[in-house]
């Protein structure tokens, strides 16, 4: 039983590249979140999908777009990436909410240089 | 919307001592606070939770207290040993019922806890 699989588990972009961010569940979790890890400022709500088919905005939106593809996977799309970009990336699942509790991937690190 | 302040951001004990770490929440409408420890390298792993109609709730080594009316809620753990070096999160939402928040959990900063041996 594989979890989240986050890929890639590293990345290094230049200011101004795209890229996406893949997260796969496979535990048949209804809601998916994207988070981002910064010292100091714990984790911060990117985007996130109640259910297969809808998205929200969380804390720290701007500069990411993401996709629902289907029920097991959430991408997030760096579409010019910017030096504040920098930092870990997690993906994680739930049940129906936070409250079911998550279940998170390992995380990719990014850096744009 | 919430915020979660987190404290100390670190913390230094001996193995056997026992560590405590305190968050403070905004929303008096939340009512469900889990905490999270992360291991170097790794994702977040729930280790405990506590809902506002719970005053405590104990799991081995690990306890967590909650105060709804001070709007706080602390992490004890007990007897602790090197494998419990990590970065310990604190966070809260709303439940269902939630409106606008549904669906968000705010993290604190995280406090990293290093056991001596």
């Amino acid at each position: 039983n594989a979890g989240v699989t986050q890929t890639p588990k590293f990345q290094v972009l230049k200011t101004g590249q795209s890229m996406t961010l893949q997260c796969a569940q496979d535990m048949n979790h209804n809601s998916m979140y994207w988070y981002r890890q910064d010292p100091g400022m714990g984790l911060r709500l990117i985007y996130y999908s109640a259910s297969e088919g809808t998205t929200d905005k969380g804390e720290v939106p701007n500069g990411y777009n993401v996709s629902r593809l289907n029920k097991r996977e959430f991408s997030l799309r760096l579409e010019s990436a910017a030096p504040s970009q920098t930092s870990v990336y997690f993906c994680a699942s739930s049940v129906t909410g936070p409250w079911d509790g998550y279940t998170f991937g390992s995380g990719t690190r990014l850096t744009v240089v | 919307g919430e915020n979660v302040e987190q404290h100390p951001s670190t913390l230094s004990v001996q193995e056997g001592d026992s560590a405590v770490i305190k968050c403070t929440y905004s929303d008096s409408a939340s009512n469900y606070f889990p905490w999270y420890k992360q291991e170097l390298g790794k994702g977040p792993q729930l280790i405990i939770d506590i809902r506002s109609n719970v005053g405590e709730k104990k799991d081995q080594r690990i306890a967590v207290t909650l105060n709804k009316t001070a709007k706080h809620f602390s992490l004890h753990i007990t007897e602790t040993q090197p494998e419990d070096s990590a970065v310990y999160f604190c966070a809260a939402t709303r439940g269902r019922a939630g409106g606008t928040s549904y669906g968000k959990l705010t993290f604190g900063q995280g406090t990293i806890l290093t056991v001596h041996p």
